[in-house]
């Protein structure tokens, strides 16, 4: 069975240009994260959808990032315009909510982001 | 705010030790705890996690401590081996409701495992 897919896996840019990451999760989850994993840190959520809807994105700053999950399945996350702080590893995980079961979060590899 | 507490930061163990992390949290109302492991390059993978109604869980050479009344909860690693060395968080997750299960990870510690 594929995990989770994320690309690029790498990306460098320079400032003030934007940026897009694509998530393709585990077939048939339908809870999809994108996760911030700063160099040395623990990966922090920036956005949780369920299905097409984002039902927690209190922690994306939205002034630059914007996410989408069209049709439920794929995922992209955008950056317009990226600055030095972004440089880090973009993470996307999904998992399968049934009820309230606990389900685990699978994680792809990251994009590793470098702005310059 | 960080909710969750880990350390050591790096911790070196020779091949066949115990390894321990710990990690404290601060929200009682987390009600799960699981334990990622992450090798370089790759994304966090799931090693073991706890309920807070349980005081210990085992999985072959990996097991989970968790202390409800002192809010901490440690992993070990028995018989360590050079293919544990890897980064590893904690976490601890929101139930239902206001950042509904939602992940809050430690800012991990980093094992080696020398020969």
């Amino acid at each position: 069975e594929a995990g989770v897919v994320q690309s690029p896996r790498y990306k460098i840019i320079e400032k003030k240009q934007p940026v897009a990451f694509w998530c393709n999760p585990i077939s048939g989850h339908n809870t999809l994260y994108w996760y911030l994993q700063n160099l040395g840190q623990g990966p922090e959520l920036l956005i949780r959808y369920e299905n097409e809807e984002a039902v927690d994105d209190s922690q994306l700053p939205k002034d630059r990032f914007s996410a989408e999950r069209l049709k439920g399945v794929d995922s992209t996350l955008k950056i317009q315009p990226a600055e030095l702080g972004d440089s880090a590893v973009y993470l996307c995980a999904s998992s399968l909510r049934t009820g309230g079961h606990v389900e685990t979060q699978y994680f792809g590899p990251g994009t590793r982001l470098l702005v310059l | 705010q960080q909710q969750v507490k880990q350390s050591p930061q790096s911790l070196i163990v020779q091949k066949g030790g115990i390894s321990i992390i710990n990690c404290a949290y601060e929200n009682t109302a987390f009600d799960y705890f699981p334990w990622y492991q992450q090798f370089p390059g790759k994304g966090p993978a799931l090693l073991i996690a706890i309920r807070p109604d349980v005081s210990e869980k085992k999985e072959g050479r990996f097991t989970i401590s968790f202390n409800k009344s002192a809010k901490q909860f440690s992993l070990h690693i028995m018989d360590s081996q050079p293919g544990d060395s890897a980064t590893y968080f904690c976490a601890a997750r929101s139930p239902p409701g206001a950042g509904s299960y939602q992940l809050t990870f430690g800012k991990g510690t980093k094992l080696s495992v020398i020969p």
